[in-house]
């Protein structure tokens, strides 16, 4: 499998359930992120790995816990979220963030998020 | 900070009409400039990219060119299908920052 693949692609959660989002790169990348795409909005970053190190946290509510384990897979941890948070979810990867900035991003298809 | 700022859409052409998206940027470094594509259902895409001045970027009879007297990179095709609607994105990469800047993405519907 080839590219970045993210799963569940859809997910219908009540505002007191436990989920995670999993991503996963084949590109040999080192950086990853986490984006929220609601409608009508800009996309907004999220998080930041880059080689496994967090290096971003966008003033993200606590109950978005992200984790990776290592440089090929991500994941975000929902808890307590509210209907508000209901959006897609995408997540991307980058060769690496150096202080040149980030190298083109590579985007998985989604997990839209439904909060009941 | 560095931004982005494109043309509010939605742009709705007829089949093999010329297409133009306009998008301006602010830096306060040397950004790559970047084309995204988001069809339905599905995440974004990288379409073209261009690293410095005056690079032009194209894929798929999509062009865009880095102007930095203009700070624009402006996207276009001379003859648009039914196969190219969906939100088209454009960002900005600058050094020092972790991340892209996107702007807010244009809706395009080609009718046949």
């Amino acid at each position: 499998e080839t590219g970045v693949t993210q799963t569940p692609r859809h997910l219908v959660m009540g505002m007191t359930n436990k989920k995670s989002l999993k991503c996963e790169q084949h590109l040999g990348h080192n950086a990853m992120y986490w984006y929220k795409q609601s409608a009508k909005k800009p996309l907004e970053l999220m998080f930041v790995y880059n080689f496994k190190e967090q290096t971003e946290n966008n003033s993200v509510p606590s109950r978005f816990s992200p984790e990776c384990p290592n440089s090929s897979h991500l994941f975000l941890h929902l808890h307590t979220l509210q209907p508000e948070d209901s959006a897609l979810y995408l997540c991307a990867s980058s060769q690496e963030v150096t202080s040149l900035g980030t190298d083109t991003q590579y985007f998985g298809p989604g997990t839209r998020l439904t909060v009941l | 900070g560095d931004s982005v700022t494109q043309m509010e859409g939605p742009v709705t052409l007829s089949e093999e009409a010329f297409l133009t998206i306009n998008c301006t940027y602010t830096a306060t470094g040397y950004p790559s400039l970047f084309w995204y594509v988001q069809y339905p259902g599905e995440g974004l895409q990288l379409l073209l990219k261009a690293t410095k001045a005056d690079d032009k970027g194209s894929n798929k009879g999509f062009e865009a060119t880095y102007r930095k007297e203009t700070t624009s990179f402006h996207l276009e095709k001379g003859s648009v299908q039914v196969s190219d609607s969906a939100v088209y994105f454009c960002a900005l990469s600058v050094a020092n920052n972790n991340d892209m800047r996107f702007g807010a993405g244009t809706r395009l519907t080609v009718k046949p």
